[in-house]
C-alpha cells in the first residue's frame, strides 16, 4: 500500500518551452504532497508543500511563477516549470502523506522524474 | 552550518562486512529520525524510522538514536551488492512536519 506514481519518469525539452510533470497517490488520498528537487549526487531539496484545495507553500528561494503547482484532487498534483532553461535540468521527487496514515505521517515518495532541459 | 550533517562517502565495503552510516544534527527539537535508501535515478525508500532516542532493528538493518550526542546511525550487516545505493538520513521535528534530510551517503559493496 501507499504507493506514489510520477508521470512521466523522464522528459527532454526546448529551452522555453513549459513541462508538466504529475505526482499521483495510488491507494491512499494524500491530503498533502511535496516537491522536491534533487541535482546529482546532492541530496533533496523541498520546493514547496501543497494542500489539496490550497495555494501551494513555496520554500524559500523558489519561483512560484517558475515552478507552478497545483493540487486539485486529493490523489493528483502537478509541477508545471514555465518557460524552462538548461538550469532547470535535474531530478524532480514528489512525496504524498495522508493525515493519520503511517507512524508519523509518513511521506511516501514517487520514484521521480528526470528532465534535461536543451 | 546545515541543520544535518551527513559524510558523502563514497563507502566501499567488501560483500559480508558491516556498513555503518551516520548523521549529526544541530537542532535539539528533532524527535523523527529516519533513513532512507535511493538508488540510482529512483526515489527514495523508507529503510526505517525511529522515535526520540533507543535503538531498533529491523532485519540487517539496525538504527540508533543518541540525542544527547545528537548523533545518529545505520547499521548494515551482512552487506550485499544490492545494499549499494545513496542512504539518506531525515528527520522531523513532530509528526506531520517536513522532513530535513541531510547530503546523502553513497555506499558501495564489493562482491
Amino acid at each position: 500500500g501507499a504507493v506514489v506514481s510520477q508521470h512521466p519518469s523522464w522528459v527532454i525539452c526546448k529551452s522555453g518551452t513549459s513541462v508538466k510533470i504529475e505526482c499521483r497517490s495510488l491507494d491512499f488520498q494524500a491530503t498533502t504532497m511535496f516537491w522536491y528537487r534533487q541535482f546529482p549526487k546532492q541530496s533533496l531539496m523541498l520546493m514547496a508543500t501543497s494542500n489539496e484545495g490550497s495555494k501551494a507553500t513555496y520554500e524559500q528561494g523558489v519561483e512560484k511563477d517558475k515552478f507552478l503547482i497545483n493540487h486539485a484532487s486529493l490523489t493528483l498534483s502537478t509541477l508545471t516549470v514555465t518557460s524552462a532553461h538548461p538550469e532547470d535540468s535535474s531530478f524532480y521527487i514528489c512525496s504524498a502523506r495522508d493525515r493519520g496514515l503511517g507512524a508519523y505521517n509518513e511521506q511516501f515518495f514517487g520514484p521521480g522524474t528526470r528532465l534535461t532541459v536543451l | 552550518q546545515k541543520e544535518v550533517e551527513q559524510d558523502p562517502g563514497p563507502l566501499s565495503v567488501p560483500e559480508g562486512a558491516i556498513v555503518s552510516l551516520n548523521c549529526t544534527y544541530s537542532n535539539s527539537a528533532f524527535q523523527y529520525f529516519m533513513w532512507y535508501r535511493q538508488y540510482s535515478r529512483k526515489g527514495p525508500e523508507l529503510l526505517m524510522y525511529t522515535y526520540s532516542s533507543g535503538n531498533k532493528e529491523d532485519g540487517r538493518f539496525t538504527a540508533q538514536v543518541d540525542k544527547s550526542s545528537k548523533y545518529i546511525s545505520l547499521f548494515i550487516r551482512d552487506s550485499q551488492p544490492s545494499d549499494s545505493a545513496t542512504y539518506l538520513c531525515a528527520m522531523i521535528k513532530a509528526a506531520g512536519n517536513k522532513l530535513t534530510f541531510g547530503g546523502g551517503t553513497r555506499v558501495l559493496v564489493k562482491p
